[in-house]
């Protein structure tokens, strides 16, 4: 079956502009999560959605960041008035709920550039 | 809290050679334990996952982990390495939520 999706591929803007990074997770699957992948800084923990539950966004790193989940499928991460350094790559996983050791399948990212 | 450790940011290894890539934890009671590997411009990929019970795990291309809990470890490991396992691996523990180490890159030397 399809994996997990994400749009665009690569963005590229200029410091200031909002952008949107979509993800399409695995059809059936309840949990949702997105990361940061900076050079040599690993995976950090952005932000997880769990069924209808209050999404944890303990990891976002300034209230420029924020993510929705519509109608329990489809997210969306918007960085508002970006900044350089939010050049990194954005991941999202999927999995088939949160609350057990359930494998995350991660999709390819999008690598976001911001001049 | 919880964190995981991956002390070595490369590891070289000639081809054929065994291989070993570092992790431990720090976690109360008994976490899941995962590796993950992520090949050149892809996403990352579900290596194996140490959930209860024996504590040499196998999974895919060869590779294996054992889970040490007196030493708090959870070491990947492949008996013959080739060039092709020449990847950035991440470590991650689940308690509470799941954290990911910083990644560990492996240098297969043909």
């Amino acid at each position: 079956g399809a994996g997990v999706s994400q749009s665009p591929s690569n963005k590229v803007t200029e410091k200031g502009k909002d952008v949107e990074l979509r993800c399409d997770p695995i059809s059936g699957h309840t949990a949702l999560y997105w990361y940061r992948q900076s050079l040599g800084q690993g995976l950090e923990f952005l932000i997880y959605f769990q069924g209808n539950s209050a999404p944890d966004k303990s990891g976002l790193p300034s209230d420029r960041f924020s993510a929705e989940r519509t109608g329990g499928s489809v997210s969306t991460l918007t960085i508002q008035r970006t900044q350089q350094e939010d050049s990194a790559v954005y991941l999202c996983a999927s999995s088939l709920a949160s609350l057990s050791a359930d494998t995350q399948y991660f999709g390819p990212g999008t690598r976001l550039t911001v001049l | 809290a919880q964190s995981v450790a991956q002390p070595e940011d490369q590891v070289n290894v000639a081809e054929g050679n065994p291989l070993t890539v570092k992790c431990t934890y720090s976690v109360s009671g008994n976490p899941y334990l995962f590796w993950y590997v992520q090949y050149p411009n892809r996403g990352l990929q579900f290596l194996l996952k140490y959930i209860t019970g024996d504590n040499l795990v196998k999974g895919s291309y060869g590779f294996e982990a054992e889970f040490n809990k007196s030493q708090t470890s959870f070491h990947l490991k492949k008996p013959s390495a080739l060039v092709s396992d020449s990847a950035l691996y991440f470590c991650a523990v689940k308690k509470d939520k799941i954290i990911f180490g910083k990644g560990t890159r492996l240098h297969i030397l043909p």
